[in-house]
């Protein structure tokens, strides 16, 4: 079985500053990862995503992810946010074998400051 | 190109009474699915078609919920009768085949009193 866990529910920052959002997964087999935001009454929008390849993944509006098996997380980073990026975040997961099935995690409410 | 279209958008009964859902897939795409948002949680997955057949529906509460996918298409989603836990948002998403990525409707927000 798969599963995800998000470290924190709400992350404050202020306009232009860095901010780095935690994702755990646990998995058995190969995972596919990925990021995905929401906006108020909007459905999800995909991020980025981490198949195979590098570990390093960039994705729209600024935002990356680093896939470490090791510590088997995939944290979202930016180096400078805006309010725009006032939203939720989700990570999810789904394995090699059943691509397609994706696992969320808990979702982090980002809220930017002016 | 459209997205992914739901309706309705909101929706309020009272328990035990039934409801259904409507979801139009991206034009093209042969897999769709259904998730459930509960307040304050991740989306999870309650049914996935490959075209009109299911794929997973392993998390699916079968005694109250059923879901169709006539012809390949459209999908609709029923709860019938509804719970006070039913309360959520019904998520609708669809991909070119199971390998590709998923696009997401805006959902539908149902409240059961």
């Amino acid at each position: 079985a798969q599963s995800v866990t998000q470290l924190d529910s709400q992350v404050p920052v202020f306009e232009e500053a860095p901010v780095e959002l935690r994702c755990n997964y646990s998995s058995s087999v190969s995972v596919y990862l990925f990021w995905y935001v929401q906006y108020p009454n909007q459905g999800l929008q995909l991020l980025l995503k981490y198949l195979s390849g590098s570990t390093l993944v960039k994705g729209i509006n600024g935002f990356e992810a680093e896939f470490n098996k090791s510590q088997t997380s995939f944290h979202l980073r930016k180096p400078s946010v805006h309010i725009s990026d006032t939203a939720e975040y989700f990570c999810a997961v789904s394995s090699g074998t059943s691509y397609g099935k994706l696992t969320f995690g808990q979702g982090t409410i980002l809220t930017v400051h002016p | 190109e459209a997205g992914v279209a739901q309706s309705p958008r909101y929706k309020i009964i009272e328990k035990r009474q039934s409801v259904a859902f409507w979801c139009n897939p991206i034009s093209g795409h042969a897999t769709l699915y259904w998730y459930q948002q509960i307040l304050g949680q991740g989306p999870k997955l309650l049914i996935q078609f490959q075209n009109n057949g299911v794929v997973d529906d392993s998390q699916l509460p079968k005694d109250r919920f059923s879901a169709e996918r006539l012809k390949g298409v459209d999908s609709t989603l029923k709860i019938q009768p509804a719970k006070l836990e039913d309360s959520a948002v019904y998520l609708c998403a669809s991909s070119m085949d199971r390998v590709s990525e998923q696009y997401f409707g805006p959902g539908t927000r149902l409240t059961v009193t």
